[in-house]
């Protein structure tokens, strides 16, 4: 069984910074690209970005990609977000994703939801 | 940036037919290839994809849950729709980097 448990969410200053993870298990986890989507509030979904199996390819929405860094750990079947430069239109729930060929996303998730907040 | 644009509300009756579109600000398909993509939200819930590459049904999806379209025009029809699938529904498209989402198109019961 496919799953993606995000972690590291919570409460945080304006400003701070804060990681995210996310653990892949239940597929062959370097195989995949993968990636990140957020949904503030009462909001849509929003795509941040994705990265490649071995990293080489990076790809963030324009607006995100000063403050936030995507990595993975193929050995920890691991995903990350980190977050910098953190201000009150970032409070949402991030969702890390699996994507398929043509960059669709098939398993999601369940979110982890962080705050910014003084 | 591509700009998806979706309805936001849809009002259906349950055993009706729904058709919730989306329109691309530029063509979203490479040859044959289309690259637009539906995903099902329900309150408190992750995301579920449904449809990938405009017509390709997601494992476990029931066949009431249809998708078509090429180039900007893209359709999600639901039919009948049952009581359960009162949801956002969101297009995504992954021609161009950055993918982008519509804004989501909430299907209530009239």
């Amino acid at each position: 069984e496919v799953k993606l448990v995000e972690s590291g969410g919570g409460l945080v200053q304006p400003g701070r910074s804060l990681k995210l993870s996310c653990a892949a298990s239940g597929f062959s986890f370097n195989d995949y690209w993968m990636g990140w989507v957020r949904q503030a509030p009462g909001k849509g979904l929003e795509w941040i970005g994705e990265i490649n199996q071995d990293s080489s390819t990076i790809n963030y929405t324009p607006s995100l990609k000063d403050k936030f860094t995507i990595s993975r750990d193929n050995a920890q079947n691991t995903l990350y977000l980190q977050m910098s430069k953190l201000g009150s239109e970032d409070t949402a729930i991030y969702y890390c994703a699996r994507a398929r060929r043509y960059n669709y996303f098939d398993y999601w998730g369940q979110g982890v939801m962080v705050t910014v907040s003084s | 940036d591509i700009v998806l644009t979706q309805s936001p509300v849809l009002a259906v009756s349950l055993g009706q037919r729904a058709t919730i579109s989306c329109r691309a600000s530029q063509s979203v398909s490479i040859s044959s290839i289309n690259l637009m993509h539906w995903y099902q939200q329900k309150p408190g819930q992750q995301p579920k994809l449904l449809i990938y590459r405009a017509s390709n049904l997601a494992s476990g999806i029931p066949a009431r849950f249809s998708g078509s379209g090429s180039g900007t025009d893209f359709t999600l029809t639901i039919d009948p729709v049952q009581a359960d699938d009162i949801a956002a529904y969101y297009c995504q498209q992954s021609r161009e980097s950055p993918n982008t989402f519509g804004a989501g198109t909430k299907l209530e019961l009239k």
